[in-house]
């Protein structure tokens, strides 16, 4: 079935270690976006790539980044993890920026 | 698109009965609008796209409206079923960009 997979399920790391979470996708879909949802908020777009065109958000700090190697993969990169940053981190896709995402079940990024 | 509200943020609904919830948005610039449901443990899942002011669409026991001119979309559950507990949030896009709402999280109750 074509899907849009995250790694890891639950990432645990330490206050200023770097982490990457994974995501990939089977649908070919040219946009990837990823997302970051904290408890009771709104997913808040972090950044997206149309193709190889990255798209950051304005108030996304620089500790974020993304890296999008092929059409396939999408990695966030967060290189100094602080506790605000523990939330769940939604990949998703889309054929375009106006057409339906689909979702990947999220990496839970616990910071201690 | 800035500032996207859904109400109301918690419902419990018994077993068997209808249902429905708000999301409200800024009018101007509204290009569609995104309606996900995300359930405990699994990935949010597309039930419409809408883009035209009076749109309707239904998928089984949901249906949702668009008023792009007030800036509001409801979705209506039919005879709720323990199937349904979730998130429901709502997405307009305008400006090349989408916003999320907070969602409103549905318990069904038996």
């Amino acid at each position: 079935d074509a899907m849009v997979i995250q790694n890891p399920r639950y990432q645990v790391t330490q206050f200023g270690k770097p982490v990457t979470l994974s995501c990939s996708q089977t649908l070919n879909h040219n946009v990837m976006y990823w997302y970051q949802q904290k408890s009771s908020q709104a997913p808040k777009l972090l950044f997206h790539y149309y193709d190889k065109d990255f798209n950051n958000e304005a108030d996304t700090p620089d500790n974020f980044q993304s890296r999008r190697p092929n059409t396939s993969f999408c990695f966030l990169d967060i290189r100094s993890p602080g506790l605000g940053d523990a939330a769940m981190y939604l990949c998703a896709t889309s054929n375009s920026l106006t057409d339906t995402q689909y979702f990947g079940p999220g990496t839970r990024l616990t910071v201690l | 698109i800035l500032n996207v509200e859904q109400s109301p943020q918690s419902l419990h609904v018994q077993e068997g009965d209808s249902t429905n919830f708000t999301c409200s948005f800024p009018s101007s610039n509204f290009y569609a609008l995104h309606w996900y449901r995300w359930e405990t443990a699994k990935s949010p899942e597309a039930l419409f796209v809408m883009t035209l002011n009076g749109d309707e669409k239904k998928k089984g026991r949901i249906s949702a409206t668009l008023n792009t001119k007030e800036g509001y979309s409801y979705l209506y559950i039919k005879g709720s079923q323990p199937e349904d507990s979730a998130t429901y949030l709502c997405a307009p896009l305008g400006d090349d960009k989408i916003i999320f709402g907070k969602g409103t999280r549905l318990h069904i109750l038996p």
